[in-house]
């Protein structure tokens, strides 16, 4: 049971342009959603995060924009630069469980 | 703050055989947990420690699977008779006591990769 989807796994952009990102959830107890982003062989770093009573949240080049009614989540880039390429990870949590639930990831590639 | 720390970063071991892996989380950190990561899927959840305390195990953690956390601090994984589905990369992370006021997040160490062949 996939509480968390990725359903894209991989995606490329343009140095630059805007990089979307996309996390479908299932459980309606979440009420907190975070973003990593890895690395080959490292671990996940934490990118930025969201609280269920909040629709965005900010924080420099990335955005995170929740919508509960259509449990769905995204996380913009802009702009892309090539460091960004790596696998992004979405992840759920309720603030009664610290327990992350992950998705299967995005590996985001930046073209030059 | 000197970040999560874990040892070995790679294991090779053949089928069979006991392995043992440490975590050091971060200093002020009383919540430490054990994750799972595979090729293709995102980290899954095996084992959660409040100080020293297990409150949580995944169905993913096999009776092979043992994890402690004697002092409140560092903490261990050892895998006994390890199979070949084994083969991972182990995850250790730690959470501030704040988790609940603002500070949700988990700090994930580097990993320790896992083959058994």
């Amino acid at each position: 049971d996939q509480q968390v989807k990725q359903n894209s796994p991989s995606l490329s952009v343009q140095e630059g342009r805007i990089s979307i990102l996309n996390c479908d959830y299932t459980n309606s107890m979440f009420d907190y959603f975070l973003w990593y982003k890895k690395y080959p062989a490292e671990g996940p770093t934490f990118l930025i995060s969201i609280s269920s009573i909040k629709d965005k949240n900010e924080d420099g080049r990335f955005t995170v924009f929740l919508n509960k009614s259509a449990k769905h989540l995204s996380l913009h880039i802009v702009p892309s630069q090539p460091g960004d390429s790596a696998v992004y990870f979405c992840a759920a949590a309720n603030f009664g469980n610290e327990k992350l639930t992950f998705g299967t990831g995005t590996r985001l590639t930046i073209i030059p | 703050d000197t970040g999560v720390s874990q040892d070995p970063r790679h294991k090779i071991t053949k089928r069979g055989q006991n392995v043992t892996f440490r975590c050091d989380p971060i200093s002020e950190h009383n919540r430490l947990y054990w994750y799972r990561q595979t090729l293709g899927q995102g980290p899954e959840f095996l084992t959660y420690f409040q100080n020293e305390a297990q409150l949580e195990k995944s169905r993913l953690l096999s009776d092979r699977f043992s994890a402690e956390r004697p002092k409140g601090s560092f903490s261990t994984l050892e895998i006994q008779r390890t199979e070949q589905g084994d083969s991972a990369m182990y995850l250790c992370a730690s959470s501030s006591p704040t988790w609940g006021q603002g500070d949700e997040k988990l700090f994930f160490g580097s990993g320790t990769q896992l083959s058994v062949l």
